[in-house]
């Protein structure tokens, strides 16, 4: 199965910055994903980026707040922007496997602190 | 709209005894089922899945989850529970959508205690 690099694996950050949030995978892929894990909460899909097209963002996210690159097969990048203590959270890049061999493989999560 | 519930919040056991986390799921068509567990302070990691087949999966770790279509339920089990095993873990449905899907749809997780 693909092996994701995400990092930072965890940041504090000061209210109205911005912190850029890579991902690195091992195998070209069609799809990556970014989630949002807020305190206590389950995952919430915040965008799928595909290579060489807009992200496509799920509702209550918008591409302002959270602008997503995606240059090639194998790396993506998601931006938190003007960051408030309510964007405390695990954000997590994941991406799917062919045929469902091992279902979704996840990064290991960056944890953010906005103070 | 796909939905999955985890009805626990917090399961508690045993080491040695056996250990069910409960899953149920709402999806049009035929579903794709799985199950994560997140260790703290680390990533989703995968265990188990069901796409079609044997109604009975067996996973990383020891762990077997069971597919009921009637009951739409989907839970995860092993037979003796360890120490190790304590952490969060996750049941995911994903619509089947030309034979590949697209996004998960997570439940709100349960946390496993598995007490000496």
């Amino acid at each position: 199965s693909a092996v994701i690099s995400q990092k930072p694996s965890r940041d504090i950050c000061q209210r109205g910055t911005s912190l850029t949030i890579q991902c690195q995978v091992d195998s070209q892929v069609t799809m990556m994903f970014w989630y949002r894990q807020q305190p206590g909460q389950s995952l919430t899909l915040i965008a799928t980026a595909n290579q060489g097209s807009e992200a496509t963002y799920e509702s209550g996210f918008v591409i302002d707040k959270f602008p997503i690159s995606r240059p090639n097969l194998t790396f993506s990048t998601l931006t938190v922007s003007n960051m408030s203590p309510e964007d405390s959270s695990i954000y997590l890049c994941s991406v799917e496997v062919a045929q469902y061999e091992n279902g979704y493989t996840f990064g290991s999560g960056t944890r953010l602190t906005v103070v | 709209a796909q939905s999955v519930a985890q009805p626990e919040d917090q399961v508690n056991v045993a080491e040695g005894n056996p250990l069910t986390v409960k899953c149920t799921y709402s999806v049009s068509g035929n579903p794709y089922l799985f199950w994560y567990v997140q260790y703290p302070n680390r990533g989703l990691q995968f265990l188990l899945k069901y796409i079609t087949g044997d109604n009975l999966v067996k996973g990383s770790y020891g762990f077997e989850a069971e597919f009921n279509k009637s009951q739409t339920s989907f839970h995860l089990k092993k037979p003796s529970a360890l120490v190790s095993d304590s952490a969060l873990y996750f049941c995911a449905v994903s619509p089947k959508k030309g034979g590949s899907a697209r996004q998960l749809t997570f439940g709100s997780g349960t946390q496993l205690t598995v007490l000496p």
